[in-house]
């Protein structure tokens, strides 16, 4: 069965440069969520969209934007990267009329 | 919620034992709940949900248990196994257009052989 893709899966940048990370939800997936692990730490949620609008917002530093595009897939961009940003970022979708939540296998970010 | 900094509670069981891990939920308005497993480096991999209409599901191996009254979830697995070393989310959903999961925090479950 088709999974959540997330790409890359690793990357290392550089402190003040910009990252964007892509996810591609499970086909016929109209809820897409992004989350932020820290080592050690549980996901903390970033922000959601349904049907290519922003549904939800949580701890996203205003140095992060993203959004969903018509072919639902979603793009997480960050700037002014601080050693800080390091973490795993997962990306989730959903159905909008189901109630399982899927996660990709995220994508490690590594600012030096 | 908060995140309690590098050190997870751990869980530490023998293989072929019976494993129960427990987790506080906080939203009573959640319409459901699910347990993830994750291995070092990988996305959470959902192992069983529960409706919040439901007590109790089972699935193979692992039984959810759903307490609303005093908002507690379970999850036991039976006969555990090495392979189920890995840390455990609680997760609670919140459906409809603005739909939200929450993570619980996690526990770290050890199988001793």
């Amino acid at each position: 069965a088709a999974g959540v893709i997330q790409s890359p899966r690793h990357l290392i940048k550089e402190k003040r440069e910009t990252a964007t990370l892509k996810c591609y939800p499970i086909p016929r997936h109209d809820t897409v969520y992004w989350y932020q692990q820290g080592p050690g730490q549980d996901p903390q949620f970033l922000i959601s969209f349904y049907e290519k609008m922003q549904s939800d917002k949580g701890s996203i530093p205003d140095r992060f934007s993203a959004q969903q595009f018509s072919d639902y897939h979603s793009e997480l961009n960050m700037s002014s990267l601080e050693l800080g940003d390091s973490a795993l970022y997962f990306c989730a979708s959903s159905p909008q009329t189901g109630n399982t939540i899927y996660f990709g296998e995220g994508s490690w970010l590594t600012v030096v | 919620g908060e995140s309690v900094g590098l050190h997870l509670p751990t869980l530490s069981v023998q293989e072929g034992d019976n494993s129960i891990i427990n987790c506080a939920y906080s939203n009573s308005a959640s319409d459901y709940f699910i347990w993830y497993k994750q291995e070092s480096g990988k996305g959470p991999q959902f192992i069983i949900d529960i409706r919040s209409n439901m007590d109790k599901r089972q699935g193979q191996r692992v039984t959810v248990l759903l307490n609303k009254t005093v908002k507690h979830l379970s999850l036991q697995i039976a006969a555990t196994q090495p392979g189920d070393s890995a840390v455990y989310f609680c997760a609670e959903i919140r459906t409809g257009a603005n739909s939200k999961l929450t993570f619980g925090k996690g526990i770290t479950l050890s199988v001793r052989p």
